[in-house]
């Protein structure tokens, strides 16, 4: 399998821009999560879907920030718009069932997202 | 406040210098603590997941125990593959949970 993929893998833009990050999660798994990491704070978990449902949105920072997974095997997140502060490495992670605690995550490569 | 505490942030070792990493947390109703490992420019890697406290997972030279307030991960012998940033992550409290990761152990294993 190839693991969970990302796109792009850097992304460069200017503050309110709108940008788009993608992921294909490992064919099979049923929940997907999507994470920011900074040196500041961390990782932190933004979002996660069971079935290609949102389960849980209460890591999203503000309403400048959206997901949506339209099927099993796609998921975005998307900025609109785009602020310097949002600049860090966000990560995708798949699982095979159930939510943070119930099985192992799957981490993509991750995308470095500059913001100018 | 819950939060996720991991020291030391950097640790350096000789290659055969077994040695422990800590992971201490206050947070309310645990569901499980993870330990990650995460090289430069990649996404963690999923190393171990704890559920109660006296559970003790073991995966080659890596041992995880658990407590009602902290975590070790003890690595025996290590070597210099071993160099990487470990994590440390608690999903607890009720209903849909909260997860929480600490700020990571930046392990450097000299030859």
């Amino acid at each position: 399998d190839a693991g969970v993929i990302q796109s792009p893998r850097h992304e460069v833009t200017e503050m309110g821009q709108e940008v788009t990050l993608r992921c294909k999660p490992i064919s099979g798994h049923n929940s997907l999560f999507w994470y920011r990491q900074t040196m500041m704070r961390g990782l932190e978990l933004l979002i996660y879907f069971n079935n290609n449902v949102p389960i849980d949105d209460s890591g999203m920072p503000e309403d400048r920030f959206s997901a949506k997974m339209p099927n099993a095997s796609f998921s975005t997140l998307k900025i609109q718009p785009s602020e310097p502060r949002d600049s860090a490495v966000y990560f995708c992670a798949s699982s095979l069932v159930g939510g943070p605690s119930t099985d192992t995550q799957y981490f993509g490569p991750g995308t470095r997202l500059t913001v100018l | 406040e819950d939060q996720v505490t991991q020291s030391p942030e950097a640790l350096r070792l000789q290659e055969g210098e077994s040695s422990s990493l800590n992971c201490s947390y206050t947070v309310s109703g645990l569901r499980g603590l993870f330990w990650y490992r995460q090289d430069p420019g990649k996404g963690p890697e999923f190393l171990f997941t704890l559920y109660s406290a006296g559970e003790e997972k073991e995966k080659e030279r890596l041992k995880a125990t658990l407590t009602k307030k902290e975590s070790f991960l003890h690595i025996t012998a290590p070597k210099p593959e071993d160099s990487a940033t470990y994590l440390c992550a608690v999903f607890y409290g009720g209903s849909q949970g909260n997860l929480i990761f600490g700020k990571g152990t930046k392990l450097s294993v000299k030859p």
